[in-house]
Protein backbone atom coordinates (compact mmCIF):
# COMPACT_ATOMS: atom_id res chain seq x y z
CA UNK A 1 0.00 0.00 0.00
CA UNK A 2 1.47 3.23 -0.97
CA UNK A 3 -0.73 5.41 1.02
CA UNK A 4 0.49 9.40 0.43
CA UNK A 5 3.55 9.60 -1.48
CA UNK A 6 5.17 12.81 -1.38
CA UNK A 7 8.44 13.87 -3.26
CA UNK A 8 10.89 15.19 -2.56
CA UNK A 9 11.96 14.21 1.28
CA UNK A 10 14.32 16.93 0.53
CA UNK A 11 15.36 20.08 -1.16
CA UNK A 12 17.45 22.81 -0.94
CA UNK A 13 16.23 26.16 -2.71
CA UNK A 14 17.89 29.42 -3.22
CA UNK A 15 15.70 32.72 -2.37
CA UNK A 16 13.87 33.59 -5.42
CA UNK A 17 13.35 30.12 -6.79
CA UNK A 18 10.38 28.56 -7.76
CA UNK A 19 9.24 24.73 -7.21
CA UNK A 20 6.90 22.20 -6.57
CA UNK A 21 6.40 19.67 -3.98
CA UNK A 22 4.48 16.69 -5.70
CA UNK A 23 1.81 14.85 -3.32
CA UNK A 24 0.20 11.35 -4.62
CA UNK A 25 -2.58 9.66 -2.76
CA UNK A 26 -3.84 6.03 -4.17
CA UNK A 27 -6.54 5.74 -1.84
CA UNK A 28 -9.52 7.54 -3.63
CA UNK A 29 -9.43 10.06 -1.12
CA UNK A 30 -11.34 12.98 -1.96
CA UNK A 31 -9.68 15.21 0.69
CA UNK A 32 -6.20 16.71 0.71
CA UNK A 33 -4.38 19.14 2.31
CA UNK A 34 -0.90 21.24 2.72
CA UNK A 35 0.37 21.77 6.33
CA UNK A 36 3.47 23.43 7.12
CA UNK A 37 5.01 22.46 10.44
CA UNK A 38 7.55 24.97 12.28
CA UNK A 39 9.14 24.76 15.72
CA UNK A 40 6.79 25.24 18.12
CA UNK A 41 4.04 25.90 15.45
CA UNK A 42 2.66 23.04 15.54
CA UNK A 43 0.81 21.86 11.78
CA UNK A 44 -0.48 25.07 10.35
CA UNK A 45 -3.00 24.40 7.12
CA UNK A 46 -1.64 26.08 3.63
CA UNK A 47 -4.12 24.89 1.18
CA UNK A 48 -6.60 22.59 1.06
CA UNK A 49 -9.17 20.83 -1.37
CA UNK A 50 -12.16 18.85 -1.05
CA UNK A 51 -12.01 17.34 -4.53
CA UNK A 52 -10.68 17.35 -8.23
CA UNK A 53 -11.18 20.95 -8.99
CA UNK A 54 -12.02 22.73 -6.29
CA UNK A 55 -9.67 24.01 -4.10
CA UNK A 56 -9.40 26.60 -1.08
CA UNK A 57 -6.99 28.60 1.19
CA UNK A 58 -6.25 27.56 5.05
CA UNK A 59 -4.21 29.50 7.40
CA UNK A 60 -1.12 30.65 5.68
CA UNK A 61 -1.91 30.42 1.93
CA UNK A 62 0.64 33.61 1.06
CA UNK A 63 3.41 32.35 -1.55
CA UNK A 64 1.39 29.07 -2.19
CA UNK A 65 -0.21 27.94 -5.02
CA UNK A 66 -1.84 24.94 -5.55
CA UNK A 67 -4.69 22.79 -8.05
CA UNK A 68 -6.49 19.61 -8.29
CA UNK A 69 -6.96 18.18 -11.80
CA UNK A 70 -7.03 14.61 -10.55
CA UNK A 71 -8.34 13.27 -7.58
CA UNK A 72 -4.49 11.16 -7.04
CA UNK A 73 -2.31 14.18 -6.75
CA UNK A 74 -2.52 17.47 -5.15
CA UNK A 75 0.76 19.62 -6.27
CA UNK A 76 1.82 22.81 -3.44
CA UNK A 77 4.12 25.43 -5.78
CA UNK A 78 6.05 27.82 -4.14
CA UNK A 79 6.62 31.27 -6.71
CA UNK A 80 9.37 32.62 -5.40
CA UNK A 81 10.99 30.83 -2.69
CA UNK A 82 11.63 32.86 0.67
CA UNK A 83 13.62 32.28 3.47
CA UNK A 84 10.59 32.14 5.94
CA UNK A 85 9.40 29.03 3.33
CA UNK A 86 12.15 27.08 5.49
CA UNK A 87 9.93 24.34 6.87
CA UNK A 88 8.70 20.72 6.77
CA UNK A 89 5.91 20.27 4.54
CA UNK A 90 2.81 17.39 4.87
CA UNK A 91 0.43 16.58 2.53
CA UNK A 92 -2.25 14.80 3.76
CA UNK A 93 -5.35 12.89 2.04
CA UNK A 94 -8.70 11.33 3.88
CA UNK A 95 -11.73 10.21 2.87
CA UNK A 96 -15.23 12.52 2.83
CA UNK A 97 -17.02 10.09 5.49
CA UNK A 98 -20.39 10.41 6.79
CA UNK A 99 -21.43 13.31 9.70
CA UNK A 100 -19.85 11.90 12.99
CA UNK A 101 -17.71 9.14 11.07
CA UNK A 102 -13.89 8.70 11.64
CA UNK A 103 -12.17 10.68 8.65
CA UNK A 104 -8.61 9.85 10.05
CA UNK A 105 -6.03 11.72 7.97
CA UNK A 106 -3.46 9.94 6.30
CA UNK A 107 -0.11 11.50 6.08
CA UNK A 108 3.02 11.71 3.72
CA UNK A 109 6.55 11.35 5.36
CA UNK A 110 7.32 15.05 4.45
CA UNK A 111 9.38 17.41 3.14
CA UNK A 112 11.90 18.88 5.10
CA UNK A 113 12.78 22.65 2.27
CA UNK A 114 15.50 25.14 2.72
CA UNK A 115 15.70 28.44 1.69
CA UNK A 116 19.09 30.06 1.78
CA UNK B 1 -11.95 30.36 13.19
CA UNK B 2 -11.04 27.42 15.09
CA UNK B 3 -9.00 27.37 17.63
CA UNK B 4 -7.04 24.42 19.34
CA UNK B 5 -5.49 24.67 22.67
CA UNK B 6 -2.21 22.38 23.91
CA UNK B 7 -0.60 24.31 26.29
CA UNK B 8 1.53 22.03 28.38
CA UNK B 9 5.30 22.30 28.69
CA UNK B 10 7.23 19.29 27.71
CA UNK B 11 6.25 16.26 29.99
CA UNK B 12 8.54 13.57 31.64
CA UNK B 13 6.63 10.55 32.73
CA UNK B 14 7.63 7.03 34.40
CA UNK B 15 7.40 4.12 32.49
CA UNK B 16 4.36 2.39 33.20
CA UNK B 17 2.61 5.01 34.63
CA UNK B 18 -0.81 7.07 32.98
CA UNK B 19 -0.01 10.43 31.42
CA UNK B 20 -2.93 12.85 30.59
CA UNK B 21 -2.53 15.37 27.85
CA UNK B 22 -4.77 18.02 27.65
CA UNK B 23 -6.70 20.05 24.59
CA UNK B 24 -9.14 22.47 24.22
CA UNK B 25 -10.88 23.54 21.51
CA UNK B 26 -13.41 26.30 19.69
CA UNK B 27 -15.74 26.47 17.57
CA UNK B 28 -19.44 26.77 17.02
CA UNK B 29 -20.17 24.22 14.72
CA UNK B 30 -21.91 21.62 16.25
CA UNK B 31 -20.62 18.51 14.04
CA UNK B 32 -17.07 18.25 14.58
CA UNK B 33 -14.47 15.88 15.59
CA UNK B 34 -11.06 15.25 17.47
CA UNK B 35 -7.92 13.57 17.04
CA UNK B 36 -5.22 12.93 18.19
CA UNK B 37 -1.77 12.20 16.12
CA UNK B 38 1.48 11.13 17.48
CA UNK B 39 4.88 12.25 15.46
CA UNK B 40 7.87 10.58 17.00
CA UNK B 41 11.46 11.49 16.40
CA UNK B 42 10.98 9.90 12.88
CA UNK B 43 8.63 12.71 11.80
CA UNK B 44 5.63 10.77 10.71
CA UNK B 45 2.65 11.39 11.72
CA UNK B 46 0.69 8.46 13.17
CA UNK B 47 -3.05 8.25 14.00
CA UNK B 48 -4.04 7.39 17.46
CA UNK B 49 -7.67 7.82 18.19
CA UNK B 50 -11.12 9.71 17.47
CA UNK B 51 -14.19 11.02 18.64
CA UNK B 52 -17.00 12.48 17.07
CA UNK B 53 -18.75 15.50 18.68
CA UNK B 54 -22.08 13.26 18.67
CA UNK B 55 -20.27 10.03 20.36
CA UNK B 56 -21.53 9.44 23.87
CA UNK B 57 -19.34 7.59 25.24
CA UNK B 58 -15.03 8.40 25.25
CA UNK B 59 -13.41 7.11 22.45
CA UNK B 60 -10.67 4.23 23.48
CA UNK B 61 -8.10 2.33 21.31
CA UNK B 62 -5.67 0.17 23.29
CA UNK B 63 -4.19 2.01 25.86
CA UNK B 64 -5.17 5.34 24.45
CA UNK B 65 -8.42 6.85 25.58
CA UNK B 66 -9.99 10.28 24.97
CA UNK B 67 -11.71 12.28 28.01
CA UNK B 68 -14.53 14.48 26.01
CA UNK B 69 -16.12 16.65 27.98
CA UNK B 70 -18.15 18.37 25.55
CA UNK B 71 -19.20 21.14 27.45
CA UNK B 72 -15.96 22.26 28.12
CA UNK B 73 -14.69 22.21 24.69
CA UNK B 74 -12.11 20.10 25.65
CA UNK B 75 -10.62 16.13 24.60
CA UNK B 76 -8.09 15.14 26.74
CA UNK B 77 -5.69 12.14 25.67
CA UNK B 78 -4.82 9.55 28.52
CA UNK B 79 -1.76 6.96 27.76
CA UNK B 80 -2.35 4.78 30.41
CA UNK B 81 0.74 2.24 31.04
CA UNK B 82 3.22 4.41 29.43
CA UNK B 83 6.28 2.65 27.15
CA UNK B 84 9.59 4.07 26.42
CA UNK B 85 7.89 3.84 22.75
CA UNK B 86 5.48 6.34 23.63
CA UNK B 87 8.10 9.41 23.70
CA UNK B 88 7.11 11.74 20.88
CA UNK B 89 5.24 14.56 19.96
CA UNK B 90 1.55 14.31 20.10
CA UNK B 91 -0.57 16.73 18.47
CA UNK B 92 -4.54 17.69 18.87
CA UNK B 93 -6.81 18.09 15.59
CA UNK B 94 -10.11 19.09 14.99
CA UNK B 95 -12.42 18.73 11.92
CA UNK B 96 -14.62 21.49 11.39
CA UNK B 97 -18.32 22.00 9.59
CA UNK B 98 -16.34 22.58 6.74
CA UNK B 99 -14.42 19.45 6.97
CA UNK B 100 -11.04 21.20 7.43
CA UNK B 101 -8.65 19.82 10.44
CA UNK B 102 -6.22 22.03 11.98
CA UNK B 103 -4.04 20.93 14.79
CA UNK B 104 -2.62 22.17 17.96
CA UNK B 105 0.72 23.06 18.59
CA UNK B 106 1.49 19.63 20.41
CA UNK B 107 2.42 18.41 23.73
CA UNK B 108 6.41 16.70 24.08
CA UNK B 109 6.27 13.46 26.20
CA UNK B 110 9.22 12.07 27.39
CA UNK B 111 9.16 8.53 29.10
CA UNK B 112 12.08 7.49 31.45
CA UNK B 113 12.87 4.25 32.39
Amino acid sequence: NAGVTQTPKFQVLKTGQSMTLQCAQDMNHEYMSWYRQDPGMGLRLIHYSVGAGITDQGEVPNGYNVSRSTTEDFPLRLLSAAPSQTSVYFCASRPRGVQNQNTEAFFGQGTRLTVV
Amino acid sequence: AQKITQTQPGMFVQEKEAVTLDCTYDTSDQSYGLFWYKQPSSGEMIFLIYQGSYDEQNATEGRYSLNFQKARKSANLVISASQLGDSAMYFCAMRDGNNRLAFGKGNQVVVIP
